[in-house]
């Protein structure tokens, strides 16, 4: 069974650009959720998504969204990036919600210059 | 103060050693992971409990659900299990997930 996968690895974008990142859950499962993790920060929740809805949010400022799609795929938009958005977004897909056992993709790895 | 502390944050074993990682939560919770993170960034499930104890190879998970504390133990730790272990606990109230800083662990040969 293919695990979860991101893409890109690795981006590298400047002030002011959005960005879309991708996330390809594991087959069968429904939930995804995406974190972001900074040297400063560590882990954070961003927000998870099931059945092609938002089921739950962190604390993040609207700059962030998600959608889900009917294939269970999911991806992550920033808007007018900032500095600090740079980090390593990292994916996790599970069966039906954060309960259950996370498999997480490698991440992708943003630097905002 | 932070909702989950974990401790020790760094912590060094010759291999063979037995290790202890503890994580302490301040929130009612609904479950709690056990992460593994490679230098690299790859995260790994480890454990998700909810109650009692669980064991995986030379792994064990405890959780007290009434002192809100969680261990993770490492029997016969190796070098291969140098990592960062990561605490996360889920809200009871909020359903979020809520992270640790983690633990820096080192095992040399």
């Amino acid at each position: 069974k293919a695990g979860v996968t991101q893409t890109p690895r690795y981006l590298i974008k400047t002030r002011g650009q959005q960005v879309t990142l991708s996330c390809s859950p594991i087959s069968g499962h429904r939930s995804v959720s995406w974190y972001q993790q900074t040297p400063g920060q560590g882990l954070q929740f961003l927000f998870e998504y099931f059945s092609e809805t938002q089921r739950n949010k962190g604390n993040f400022p609207g700059r962030f969204s998600g959608r889900q799609f009917s294939n269970s795929r999911s991806e992550m938009n920033v808007s007018t990036l900032e500095l600090g958005d740079s980090a390593l977004y990292l994916c996790a897909s599970s069966l039906r919600s954060r309960g259950d056992i996370q498999y997480f993709g490698a991440g992708t790895r943003l630097s905002v210059l | 103060k932070n909702e989950v502390e974990q401790s020790p944050q760094n912590l060094t074993a010759q291999e063979g050693e037995f290790i202890t990682i503890n994580c302490s939560y301040s929130v009612g919770i609904s479950a709690l992971h056990w992460l593994q993170q490679h230098p690299g960034g790859g995260i790994v499930s480890l454990f998700m409990l909810s109650s009692g104890k669980k064991k995986h190879g030379r792994l064990i998970a405890t959780i007290n659900i009434q002192e809100k504390h969680s261990s993770l133990h490492i029997t016969a730790s190796h070098p291969r299990d140098s990592a960062v272990y990561i605490c996360a606990v889920i809200n009871y109230n909020t359903d979020k997930l809520i992270f640790g800083t983690g633990t820096r662990l080192q095992v040399f040969p």
